[in-house]
């Protein structure tokens, strides 16, 4: 069964660095899967398609300061320069065969 | 610019029915899968349905299947969530997104601003 794996919370300080997990069920290591923004009482926005080999694609508007990269069956997005609207929920999504979408549960980021 | 804006929400009884809309602008619209996601109060994003560009191919989340129904009409650019035999558990934030696929499902690369449901008594 196709599931994503995120910790709940993270948390780093103003201007530093901080680097998300989401992990993909055994035996989909090769999936790729898109990072989602949710500021608080906003809708989602899509930050980036993220594959296997770490090589990503961005949203419209997304600054540099978001990335992407892989390493097996995890998948990784790193903010750096840490600023105050980076405080949101972050969601990973992919998707198998079909139409069907798999949402990871969500991290929720706290900039100190 | 890509535009999905959802509309029909509102407060409702449970068993009672409720139809979603989806106005979409700014790109083809019958190029595109698209979906519905929920968001229930406090909690994370639930996929709910989604329907390939042509209505060939639909799914629907095992918690909605049989009284969820989804639908497009590609001539006026909108997607339609009807929603039958609401339950308290339906209560939440539904969103319109956007598949960068035509087929299959893909990934979301836009999402509508949402509408809240709210089934009550």
């Amino acid at each position: 069964q196709l599931v994503l794996t995120q910790s709940p919370s993270a948390s780093a300080s103003l201007g530093a660095s901080v680097k998300l997990t989401c992990t993909l069920s055994s035996g989909h290591s090769t999936f790729a899967i898109a990072w989602h923004q949710q500021q608080p009482e906003k809708g989602p926005r899509y930050l980036m398609k993220l594959n296997s080999d770490g090589s990503h694609s961005k949203g419209d508007g997304i600054p540099d300061r978001f990335s992407g990269s892989s390493s097996g069956a995890e998948r990784y997005l790193t903010i750096s320069s840490l600023q105050s609207e980076d405080e949101a929920d972050y969601y990973c999504q992919t998707w198998g065969t079909g139409i069907n979408w798999v949402f990871g549960g969500g991290t929720k980021l706290t900039v100190l | 610019e890509v535009q999905l804006v959802e509309s029909g929400g509102g407060l409702v009884q449970p068993g009672r029915s409720l139809r979603l809309a989806c106005a979409a602008s700014g790109f083809r619209f019958n190029d595109n899968v698209m979906h519905w996601v929920r968001q229930a109060p406090g909690k994370g994003l639930e996929w709910v349905s989604g329907i390939s560009w042509n209505s060939e191919s639909i799914a629907y989340a095992d918690s909605v299947k049989g009284r969820f129904t989804i639908s497009r009409d590609n001539g006026k650019n909108s997607l339609y969530l009807q929603m039958n035999s609401l339950r308290p558990e339906d209560t939440a934030f539904y969103y319109c997104a956007k598949d960068n696929g035509a087929v299959a499902g893909t990934y979301c690369d836009y999402w509508g601003q949402g509408t809240l449901v709210t089934v009550s008594s």
